[in-house]
């Protein structure tokens, strides 16, 4: 069975990069054809796509978010993941990381999701 | 990058009834297309893929339909579980936008 698990600070300060870990278990991150992600959801919001990156290492990252955004794979291939730099409040958000495991010939569409951990920007 | 706007943002129905939500993309995205349910506190739920397949395990008063920039998702008899928040994602050359979501609420 398939189990993602988000790790990192729940809390960090305005200026400062945000870390997080995604642990995947059931499966592994570099041997599987699928995509790995980052999602976020600020309070009282909606679903806003941070970042993804594929089996073989190639990212692809959100526009509004491409300056300051690192997605990596680790070589264990037991996890991915997320750095996020020059945090302002309007980061501050639910964290989910997923897999990307719905696939069709043009498209990839995550299926599977951690819980999400709560991360605040403040001083 | 592709602008994704659905609407309504909010509504309110009972139990029974038809529900439309819709998504217009900003440019022919094909049918890259899905439609995830997100209830308060809990993760979002894929329900259809690639603009009209069912996710497995879905029930089938879940469907969607469209192509190139205009989708649907409809709920034939809304039931009480089915309350929540609805987003559209498209995925289109490896870039993902989100709908801004509808909420569905008890009327």
């Amino acid at each position: 069975q398939l189990h993602l698990q988000e790790s990192g600070p729940g809390l960090v300060k305005p200026s400062e990069t945000l870390s997080l870990m995604c642990t995947v278990s059931g499966d592994s991150v570099t041997s599987t054809r699928y995509f790995w992600g980052w999602i976020r959801q600020a309070p009282g919001r909606g679903l806003e796509w941070i970042g993804t990156i594929r089996y073989n290492g190639n990212t692809y990252y959100s526009p509004s978010l491409n300056s300051r955004v690192t997605i990596s794979l680790d070589t264990s291939r037991t996890h991915f993941s997320l750095r996020l730099s020059s945090l302002t409040a309007a980061d501050t958000a639910v964290y989910y990381c997923a897999r990307f495991g719905v696939q069709t010939n043009s498209a990839n569409y995550p299926d599977y999701w951690g819980q999400g951990t709560l991360v605040t920007v403040s001083s | 990058a592709i602008q994704m706007t659905q609407s309504p943002s909010s509504l309110s129905a009972s139990v029974g009834d038809r529900v439309t939500i819709t998504c217009r993309a900003s440019q022919d995205i094909g049918n890259n297309l899905g439609w995830y349910q997100q209830k308060p506190g809990k993760v979002p739920n894929l329900l259809i893929y690639a603009a009209s397949s069912l996710q497995s395990g879905v029930p089938s008063r879940f469907s969607g339909s469209g192509s190139g920039t205009d989708f649907t998702l409809t709920i034939s008899s809304l039931q009480p579980e089915d309350f929540a928040t609805y987003y559209c994602l498209q995925d289109y050359n490896f870039i993902w936008t989100f709908g801004q979501g509808t909420k569905v609420e008890i009327k």
